[in-house]
């Protein structure tokens, strides 16, 4: 069965911490997300990466910065976390880049930020 | 720039009755493809029913069918017979060549159904 796990389901930090959210997949996925979920606004897209080592902004990159050293892990870092990074957060992973390609979420990780 | 519009917060249904949740869309990609998830309250995203922009018919998946009608940019969910366990989040989403391997999503409707 296809698997997508975020390595935290809930997490409490501090301002200013450094904040690593990871997830991993172990379909041998090109592709991999992080999406931010906020009640009324949906799902916005993080950063994407469609290989290894690549990565592409999305709609709201402020604030975070991503790493995938390796094909089924792709990680999020939140480099000095602030109150309005509290949200949940929600990876996801596709096989290739077709439009008929569907996403595949893991479980997500409730951020709150202190 | 590629959008997706759900314009019901919230809806709200009897369970065994058939329920329409709104979605438009805008793109001008010619190929992309649709997507609908349901998110309960637990959190994970559950993969529904996709639709394909060149596809003749419209998809269906046992009780989730998508009302697809190309010339108004619309991919409605239908859920028939509705039950207590589709009460949850649903998004619309869509992936054209513009977007390149992104899903773009709506910002969701809340589905409530009653006994």
């Amino acid at each position: 069965d296809v698997k997508v796990t975020q390595s935290s389901r809930y997490l409490v930090k501090r301002t200013g911490e450094k904040v690593f959210l990871e997830c991993v997949q172990d379909m041998d996925h090109e592709n991999m997300f992080w999406y931010r979920q906020d009640p009324g606004l949906g799902l916005r897209l993080i950063y994407f990466s469609y290989d290894v080592k690549m990565k592409e902004k999305g709609d709201i990159p402020e604030g975070y910065s991503v790493s995938r050293e390796k094909k089924e892990r792709f990680s999020l870092i939140l480099e000095s976390a602030s109150t309005n990074q509290t949200s949940m957060y929600l990876c996801a992973s596709s096989l290739h880049r077709g439009v008929n390609t569907e996403a595949f979420f893991g479980q997500g990780t409730r951020l709150t930020v202190v | 720039a590629q959008k997706i519009t759900q314009t019901q917060p919230g809806m709200f249904v009897q369970e065994k009755e058939a329920v329409t949740l709104d979605c438009t869309y805008d793109t001008s990609d010619p190929s992309y493809g649709l997507f609908w998830y349901k998110q309960p309250s637990s959190g994970e995203m559950i993969f529904l029913i996709y639709q394909g922009s060149y596809d003749q018919q419209n998809a269906t998946e046992g009780r989730y069918s998508l009302n697809f009608q190309k010339a108004r940019k619309s991919a409605n969910l239908v859920i028939s017979a509705s039950q207590l366990g589709d009460s949850a989040m649903y998004f619309c989403a869509m992936r054209d060549r513009q977007a390149g391997t992104a899903l773009i999503f709506g910002k969701g409707t809340t589905l409530s159904v009653s006994s």
